[in-house]
């Protein structure tokens, strides 16, 4: 059975600062995603990754996964303010359609 | 944004009563979800669709029924609520299952006291 671990799960970070976070799954995903929740609201779509060495890249987040590692990482590059979320990841449970998420990293970017 | 409506967004209900939740959409998806988001849980998966009449259990399905009798409509149904249902569920929706992302509904508040 997956099983996703997001590490941290909270992060304080200053603006303008570099920082990765990273998605360990303990099973074969070749799948993972990457979603952004902002407090009170729903979860939006960041990241499709869909195959060994698949990088994405929007504004200051790019997202990478290493399928032989089970690993993902999430990398900012220069953070501001408005990247306060929590960040969720998501890996496929094998062969299925179903999805099995981490518990999220609240990340608080600050001035 | 995808055309995804969940109601209602809040509600208060009682111990042992029924609970039915909705979720609409507007998208012609074929796979549909249900999930529910607690602190420290992340989301887990409580049952999901793959079309019209057909749907299977998630991760935590105990205590949850679903039904799918048109492709735009996944009903979540509690038979009997419970304090520990009291949770943030949101509903989702896919084009391809999981080689697609998932789009999430606005979410809807139950309180079970």
């Amino acid at each position: 059975e997956l099983k996703v671990e997001q590490n941290p799960l909270f992060l304080s970070m200053q603006e303008g600062k570099n920082y990765t976070i990273y998605c360990n799954y303990s099973t074969t995903s070749d799948r993972l995603y990457w979603y952004r929740q902002d407090p009170g609201k729903s979860l939006e779509s960041l990241f499709v990754l869909l195959s060994n060495g698949a990088v994405k890249q929007e504004g200051r987040l790019m997202a990478s996964l290493d399928t032989k590692a089970r690993l993902s990482t999430l990398h900012i590059t220069a953070a501001v303010h408005d990247l306060s979320a929590t960040y969720f990841c998501a890996g496929e449970q094998g062969g299925s359609e179903k999805l099995v998420f981490g518990k999220g990293m609240k990340l608080t970017v600050n001035p | 944004d995808a055309g995804i409506t969940q109601s209602p967004r809040h509600k208060v209900t009682e111990t042992g009563t029924p609970v039915t939740l909705r979720c609409h959409q507007t998208e012609n998806h074929r796979y549909m979800y249900w999930y529910r988001q607690d602190p420290g849980h992340g989301l887990r998966l409580i049952h999901y669709s793959y079309g019209v009449k057909d749907t299977d259990k998630g991760e935590v399905s105990d205590g949850y029924s679903v039904s799918r009798s048109k492709t735009e409509d996944f009903l979540l149904t509690l038979e009997s609520a419970t304090s520990s249902q009291t949770s943030v569920y949101f509903c989702a929706i896919s084009r391809a299952g999981s080689s697609e992302t998932q789009y999430f509904g606005p979410g809807t508040r139950l309180l079970v006291l």
